[in-house]
């Protein structure tokens, strides 16, 4: 059982450029979410999912969005990134309103 | 929607001693409080969490203390240890159902 996993582990990407972060959790959680997590600022959510066919937007939601076809996956995708989405981004997964478990991180780096 | 705010940013003390953490939140509806740590280039992890029902939750060395009357609650550690050093969230579950992270409190535990 790997949990909750996360693809890629960091990239550098020019600005202007399309890219698309994984997320899928194993552990049949219904929610869903995502986060960037910056340098004195803490998390904040970009976007959740309640459960498979459902997204809402967080507190930072332009520039990305998301789709959840099915309960595993919560793949983040970021049109044309820019110098501010330079960021560590969490995925993580919660039954319910339930404990909230993190994945790894991505550690993006937009040039 | 919700705000949450985390005292102090930073904070040492001497092994052995007391650590308190401090957060205040806006939100009238909350009632579920986790507190993450995060060590250096890893993934947040719950170390304890308080529901409304309850004033105060232990677990060993780590406590936690809920006034919802003052809308605040805060994170206790006692005997502290150097391999308590990290960087520690306090979260609050508003109206909206979605977590909301204090700004974070990098611990150093001085041996």
């Amino acid at each position: 059982i790997a949990g909750i996993t996360q693809a890629p582990t960091s990239q550098i990407l020019a600005a202007g450029r399309r890219m698309t972060l994984r997320c899928t959790q194993d552990m049949r959680h219904n929610a869903m979410y995502w986060y960037r997590q910056d340098l004195g600022l803490g998390l904040r959510l970009i976007h959740y999912s309640n459960t498979a066919g459902t997204t809402g937007k967080g507190e930072v939601p332009d520039g990305y969005s998301v789709s959840r076809a099915n309960t595993d996956d919560f793949p983040l995708t970021l049109a044309s990134a820019v110098p501010s989405q330079t960021s560590v981004y969490f995925c993580a997964s919660s039954q319910g309103t339930d404990t909230q478990y993190f994945g790894p991180g991505t550690r993006l780096t937009v040039l | 929607g919700e705000n949450v705010e985390q005292h102090p940013s930073t904070l040492s003390v001497q092994e052995g001693d007391s650590a308190v953490i401090k957060c205040t939140y806006s939100d009238s509806a909350s009632n579920y409080f986790p507190w993450y740590k995060q060590e250096l280039g890893k993934r947040p992890q719950l170390i304890i969490d308080i529901r409304s029902n309850v004033g105060e939750k232990k677990d060993q060395r780590i406590a936690v203390t809920l006034n919802k009357t003052a809308k605040h609650f805060s994170l206790h550690i006692t005997e502290t240890q150097p391999e308590d050093s990290a960087v520690y969230f306090c979260a609050s579950s508003g109206s909206a159902r979605q977590l909301t992270f204090g700004s974070g409190t990098q611990l150093t535990v001085l041996p």
